[in-house]
């Protein structure tokens, strides 16, 4: 089962950042906090992953609290493409599985 | 890099016949696939998770001998939802890892249509 709760929707304007947040408070010291994305009838898009420290690449920055039971996922500047739904994961065990929550459905609004 | 093709994209079949869906890694060796379903405006539900080599492990609820999982090499991993039924209707979607720990990359989904 998903470790992971996350808001059903949420909405931002076009070139605003979009600000995502994820609770798993039930989070083990060894578990990595995934945030992937997925656009309609399509397979989820890896965006980024953390332990402990903040990360940044070319698409997101990732904010992990310093409890870790929370973390919240940075687009800077929201575009249309950006509308999909985002689902925050905590990986479960030695096995590598990755359960699925809810997600964040994010509309960018123009 | 880390490229997963999953293929066909869209498949129509009749009730009672089987499906064969196949999951390739193209630019790595996939140790480790794993195999979700989605329903309409539902997440993505872990069905099965299949090591190479070995027999794959199902989730609680799925059925083995219905969801037939091989995945015989390092770069490839086949579903076959036999004897299809309407409710089996569903978007497939595999994903594959080189190695524990590392992010998972997900094929582009089969959407299976039973009538």
């Amino acid at each position: 089962d998903a470790k992971t709760t996350q808001p059903p929707s949420m909405d931002c304007a076009e070139g605003r950042a979009a600000n995502l947040p994820c609770n798993h408070s039930t989070i083990s010291g060894n578990e990595y906090v995934y945030w992937y994305r997925q656009i309609h009838s399509q397979g989820p898009q890896y965006i980024i992953h953390g332990l402990k420290n903040n990360e940044t690449n070319e698409m997101a920055s990732l904010i992990i609290t310093e409890d870790r039971k929370s973390s919240t996922l940075i687009l800077p500047h929201a575009t249309l493409r950006d509308t999909a739904v985002y689902y925050c994961i905590v990986r479960v065990g030695a096995g590598n599985q990755f359960y699925f929550g809810t997600g964040t459905s994010l509309t960018v609004i123009p | 890099g880390a490229v997963v093709s999953q293929h066909p994209s869209r498949v129509i079949c009749k009730s009672g016949t089987s499906v064969k869906i196949e999951c390739r890694s193209l630019d790595f060796q996939a140790t480790t696939m794993f195999w979700y379903r989605q329903f309409p405006k539902q997440s993505l539900m872990l069905m099965a998770t299949s090591n190479e080599g070995s027999k794959a492990t199902y989730e609680q609820g799925v059925e083995k001998d219905k969801f037939l999982i091989n995945h015989a090499s390092l770069t490839l991993s086949t579903l076959t939802v036999t004897s299809a039924h309407p409710e089996d209707s569903s978007f497939y979607i595999c994903s594959a890892t080189d190695t524990i720990g590392s992010p998972l990359h997900f094929g582009n989904g089969t959407r299976l249509t039973v009538t």
